[in-house]
């Protein structure tokens, strides 16, 4: 069973400051996404990562994947209020479009 | 860009009764929908997968027959879910993927059963 890891899965930070939010999952995947969810709101797409070694950039947010290891990275650069939100990374195991989810990060920018 | 409709955004019902929930595609075709739900701070399950044309593929541990889906066309998928009970309150958020392999979100359906 594909299991998605998250974390932290809470982080209150200073804006200004830097941060990491780190997803790790169990087996072989084709793909991973991250997507953003504000309070009652449904999922915006941030990055699909397609490859080893990809690095996707937007704005204060930075993804990679470590497929090796099994490991992407969502970095959050001189972080700002509105960037307060619930973060999740997703897996598509077999490029057969079901994702399984992370459990994901609840971010909150403190001004 | 790709865009995804549901319809209600939100419902209440009384236990018992059905709702039925539409996802629609409004740009682009999709054969393939997804169904997810999702419970106060938690994260989304996977229910079901949408195939235009053919019967709904049901994730372990979900009941067909609760949770009733159905694609007409290549822009439409419904999911209904029969014979309401309050454990069934979520969102409910349903998902196509475009042709440039982004997974498309609805808005989302709120769904209270009192």
């Amino acid at each position: 069973e594909l299991k998605v890891e998250q974390n932290p899965l809470f982080l209150s930070m200073q804006e200004g400051k830097n941060y990491t939010i780190y997803c790790n999952y169990s087996t072989t995947s084709d793909r991973l996404y991250w997507y953003r969810q504000d309070p009652g709101k449904s999922l915006e797409s941030l990055f699909v990562l397609l490859s080893n070694g990809a690095v996707k950039q937007e704005g204060r947010l930075m993804a990679s994947l470590d497929t090796k290891a099994r490991l992407s990275t969502l970095h959050i650069t001189a972080a700002v209020h509105d960037l307060s939100a619930t973060y999740f990374c997703a897996v598509d195991r077999f490029g057969n479009e079901k994702l399984t989810f992370g459990t994901g990060t609840r971010l909150t920018i403190i001004p | 860009g790709a865009v995804v409709s549901q319809h209600p955004s939100r419902v209440i019902c009384k236990s018992g009764t059905s709702v039925k929930i539409e996802c629609r595609s409004l740009d682009f075709q999709a054969t393939t929908m997804f169904w997810y739900r999702q419970f106060p701070k938690k994260s989304l399950m996977l229910m079901a997968t949408s195939n235009e044309g053919s019967k709904a593929t049901y994730e372990q541990g979900v009941e067909k027959d609760k949770f009733l889906i159905n694609h007409a066309s290549l822009t439409l998928s419904t999911l209904t879910v029969t014979s309401a009970h309050p454990e069934d309150s979520s969102f409910y958020i349903c998902s196509a993927r475009d042709q440039r392999w982004r997974e498309v979100f609805g808005p989302g359906t709120r769904l209270t059963v009192l």
